[in-house]
């Protein structure tokens, strides 16, 4: 029983590089997100899903773009790293907006 | 769209003694409350929620109150031990299309 699987865990990346963090979930929800984690600012979200083909911009989108093609995964792409972006990200799934969210085990990214 | 708002952002308590950790919301429509608690370097997970028609939900030293009038609602962790610390963090969600909205954290510090 998997749940939601990230990767990387850990990952470093030079100013201007780009890459795509994985997310994917086998517990068949339509619902997913993918969070940021800053210290003393809590959980912020950058980008939602509430179904294949469907995405949406959260509080903090820019920098980043997704897709959603299947049920299953939800990548987040980093177009042009920044430190800015140095942060724990955390992708999440869920059957309803209003039903508990299984979250992933994060990937601490480090922008040099 | 929804703002939480979460007090104390750090919070010491001897063992044994009762925490409590405050969260007020803006949006009236919100219906689901959940809290999370995040150990140390792993992912958050789901405690226990509640929702708009329910006051007080227990499950054993752990009870959330809910005030819609006052739009507050509260985490109550009573004979704490030391493996109850951790950041939690309240959300707030509604039946719209978003995901949920978190507060900042609290980080919670018991010592034995």
């Amino acid at each position: 029983n998997a749940g939601v699987t990230q990767t990387p865990k850990f990952q470093v990346l030079k100013t201007g590089q780009s890459m795509t963090l994985q997310c994917a979930q086998d517990m068949n929800h339509e619902y997913m997100s993918w969070y940021r984690q800053d210290p003393g600012m809590g959980l912020r979200l950058i980008h939602y899903s509430v179904g294949a083909g469907i995405t949406d911009q959260g509080e903090v989108p820019n920098g980043y773009n997704v897709s959603r093609s299947t049920t299953e995964d939800f990548p987040l792409r980093l177009l042009s790293a920044a430190p800015s972006q140095t942060s724990v990200y955390f992708c999440a799934s869920s059957s309803s907006w209003f039903a508990e969210a299984f979250f992933g085990q994060g990937t601490r990214l480090t922008v040099v | 769209g929804e703002n939480v708002e979460q007090h104390p952002s750090t919070l010491s308590v001897q063992e044994g003694d009762s925490a409590v950790i405050k969260c007020t919301y803006s949006d009236s429509a919100s219906n689901y409350f959940p809290w999370y608690k995040q150990e140390l370097g792993k992912r958050p997970q789901l405690i226990i929620d509640i929702r708009s028609n329910v006051g007080e939900k227990k499950d054993q030293r752990i009870a959330v109150t809910l005030n819609k009038t006052a739009k507050h609602f509260s985490l109550h962790i009573t004979e704490t031990q030391p493996e109850d610390s951790a950041v939690y963090f309240c959300a707030a969600g509604y039946s719209g299309n978003t995901p949920l909205v978190f507060g900042k954290g609290t980080r919670l510090s018991v010592i034995a």
